[in-house]
């Protein structure tokens, strides 16, 4: 079992409708939490990030952290088409000054029709 | 804003070749990551240097090595090669840590082709 899981989709939605994505965890020593997004052939890119419980928001983008149930998810509000890409999340144990490294979920591919 | 940098983007090498990939992390950045993607994976973490020194290893192969120079690019060198290195290879730094681990912005990779 991977220490980290997410829904591979595809999921499909309206424009303007919220997506929620979500990842589960079983590793309880994480304690740094990401979200990246992912069009094909190009690098991950960093949409939020954070390392407590709770929410936080950025633009149409809001990221909730639940530590005591190992779930995170990512809500993006007025979804766009060009928001159709595949969305992973990443976290880490902060066990080292730096480098640490990043244990990706599998990526969960979303598609916002017009 | 820059980014990081990564060279080559494309790569075609044959069985038992090496390949050298290079990474250029973003100015003040001086941490390094480098990561496998292979075709509808995720990324895999193979290793990273935090001020040239290796700060964590990941599933990289004995035939692989990397390193951090004094001006803090890296170099992922690959010995040996087989047909199951054919991935998406990407390199992510991260700034100066302040008080927290602080987020890695990855470049556009480079992908190899092994044949």
């Amino acid at each position: 079992q991977k220490e980290v899981e997410q829904d591979p989709g595809p999921l499909s939605v309206p424009e303007g409708a919220i997506v929620s994505l979500n990842c589960t965890y079983s590793n309880s020593a994480f304690q740094y939490f990401m979200w990246y997004r992912q069009y094909s052939r190009k690098g991950p890119e960093l949409l939020m990030y954070t390392y407590s419980s709770g929410n936080k928001e950025d633009g149409r983008f809001t990221a909730q952290v639940d530590k005591s149930s190992k779930y995170i998810s990512l809500f993006i509000r007025d979804s766009q088409p060009s928001d159709s890409a595949t969305y992973l999340c990443a976290m880490s144990v902060l066990e080292k000054a730096a480098g640490n490294k990043l244990t990706f979920g599998g990526g969960t591919r979303v598609l916002v029709k017009p | 804003a820059a980014g990081v940098i990564q060279s080559p983007r494309h790569l075609i090498k044959e069985k038992r070749e090496t390949a050298t990939l290079k990474c250029y992390p973003i100015p003040r950045h001086d941490t390094v990551y480098w990561y496998q993607q292979g075709p509808g994976q995720d990324p895999q973490f193979l290793i990273s240097f935090y001020e040239k020194m290796q700060s964590d290893k990941g599933s990289i192969p004995d035939r692989f090595s990397a390193q951090q120079f004094s001006d803090y690019h890296s170099e992922l060198n690959m010995s040996s090669l087989e047909l199951g290195d054919s991935a998406l290879y990407f390199c992510a730094s991260s700034p100066r840590r302040v008080e927290v681990n602080t987020e890695a912005f990855f470049g556009q990779g480079t992908r190899l082709t092994v044949v």
